[in-house]
């Protein structure tokens, strides 16, 4: 079965700190790969994405993602965190061969204290 | 603007009633997606279409039904039949298995 593993529930930073939120994916061939932030109450929204090409992949708010396929991760990162940036987190993985469906990882919440 | 909207926001119903949640998209998508929320436990697949009048069931289909008349339209009716209804939905649209965007959802309180 595919399946997407955050095994971060929740992280605590200080703002200005680094930030790295883990992601594994279970599946047989490359995926494609999605970041997605929430704010309580939110949809989600697009931080970036991952389809084919250069790994490490540029997304909004100053957000970036490496994938990596001999370990099958897709971690994102910040280098400097901002108060703003506390949300959930989500990592996707997106097939063709189920009918377009979307696996979600169960989210890792961000604490940022001052 | 394009984009993906749920209403209402907030929604409130007595037990043994079904309601409907709407969710409309002006993105031209073919495909849409309906996903319950509940804490801790991320998004779960509740149905997905591909393209109009039809539709596939997702991971926790019990109790729900949809339809997909439009191309633009995919209400969920959750029905007196889903044993703990009380959550949060949201809706989503995709070109094919490029991302998907997502409406605001729509927060049902079930009593």
């Amino acid at each position: 079965a595919q399946s997407v593993t955050q095994p971060d529930i929740h992280i605590t930073v200080s703002e200005g700190a680094s930030l790295e939120l883990r992601c594994n994916y279970s599946y047989g061939a490359t995926p494609y790969l999605f970041w997605y932030v929430q704010s309580p109450g939110q949809g989600l929204q697009l931080l970036l994405k991952y389809f084919s090409g250069d790994t490490l992949v540029q997304g909004i708010k100053g957000f970036e993602a490496e994938f990596k396929r001999s370990q099958s991760s897709f971690n994102l990162r910040k280098p400097s965190v901002h108060w703003s940036d506390a949300a959930e987190y989500f990592c996707a993985v997106g097939r063709t061969n189920t009918g377009n469906q979307f696996y979600f990882g169960t989210g890792t919440s961000l604490t940022v204290i001052p | 603007d394009g984009g993906i909207t749920q209403s209402p926001k907030y929604l409130f119903r007595k037990e043994g009633q079904n309601v409907t949640l709407s969710c409309e998209q002006n993105l031209n998508h073919d495909a849409m997606y309906w996903y319950r929320q509940d804490p801790g436990q991320g998004l779960r697949l509740i149905y997905y279409s591909q393209i109009v009048n039809d539709f596939q069931k997702g991971d926790i289909a019990e109790g729900y039904s949809v339809s997909r008349e439009k191309k633009e339209s995919f209400p969920l009716t959750v029905t007196s039949a889903q044993k703990n209804p009380t959550a949060f939905y949201l809706c989503a649209s995709s070109v094919s298995s490029y991302e998907q965007y997502f409406g605001p959802g729509t927060r049902l309180t079930v009593t």
